[in-house]
């Protein structure tokens, strides 16, 4: 069974910081990963999704690596906002014939930038 | 191009009554799927459906049911309500029915279970 775990459940940062957020997975077996935002009270906000045939994707300030063989996904923000401030989520998405789109998502990493 | 749309997205209930909960998927998303998200138990796989069939079913009992319409609309219900129900149902859609598809999830419907 997939477990997918988020270091650190929490995380506090003066604004203009760099940081990196851990994701791991215990089944390298996997289709994609994708990474996720969720502001309070609402749903989830796709960030970027990385194929298992892919070591990176990049949107703007966020930046998200995978390697499927140690089963860690790292997502780094640059000069990081106050606006940035929200929780984080990765999932992955197993590689079964019939996973469809189940995905399995880490406990999060609540993210906040101070001003 | 309207994203995924859940309605309700607030509702109050009380223990033993059953609630419907609606999801509309991007146009032209075939696949749909549901998604129980609690402080204790995190964000938890409910059930998928594409072409109006289930595909796979996550680890809830059989008072949780869904069915998908042939315009890609889906509900969910859920019978004899417990306190523990409480919980946003969030639903998710998908353009391709292979597993390679980004998922965009719509903001949910919060249910609180009195």
């Amino acid at each position: 069974k997939q477990e997918v775990t988020q270091i650190p459940a929490a995380l506090s940062v003066p604004e203009g910081e760099n940081l990196v957020l851990n994701c791991s997975f215990t089944d390298s077996a996997i289709y994609n990963l994708q990474w996720f935002r969720q502001d309070p009270g609402k749903g989830l906000t796709s960030l970027l999704l990385i194929q298992s045939s892919q070591r990176e994707q990049t949107s703007g300030r966020l930046n998200a690596s995978l390697d499927k063989s140690s089963g860690r996904s790292t997502l780094y923000i640059a000069a990081s906002q106050p606006g940035d401030s929200a929780t984080y989520l990765c999932a992955v998405r197993g590689q079964v014939d019939n996973a469809g789109n189940m995905l399995t998502f880490g406990g999060g990493t609540r993210l906040m930038v101070k001003p | 191009k309207a994203g995924v749309t859940q309605t309700p997205r607030y509702l109050i209930k009380t223990r033993g009554q059953q609630v419907t909960l609606s999801c509309s998927p991007i146009s032209g998303h075939r696949s749909v799927s549901w998604y129980q998200q609690t402080p204790g138990q995190g964000l938890q796989f409910l059930f998928e459906y594409f072409s109006e069939t289930q595909r796979n079913k996550g680890n809830f009992p059989g008072r949780f049911s869904g069915r998908q319409f042939s315009n890609s609309r889906s509900e969910m219900n859920v019978s004899t309500l417990e306190l523990g129900d409480s919980a946003l149902y969030l639903c998710a859609s998908s353009l391709e029915g292979v597993n390679t598809g980004e998922l965009f999830f719509g903001e949910g419907s919060r249910l609180t279970v009195l």
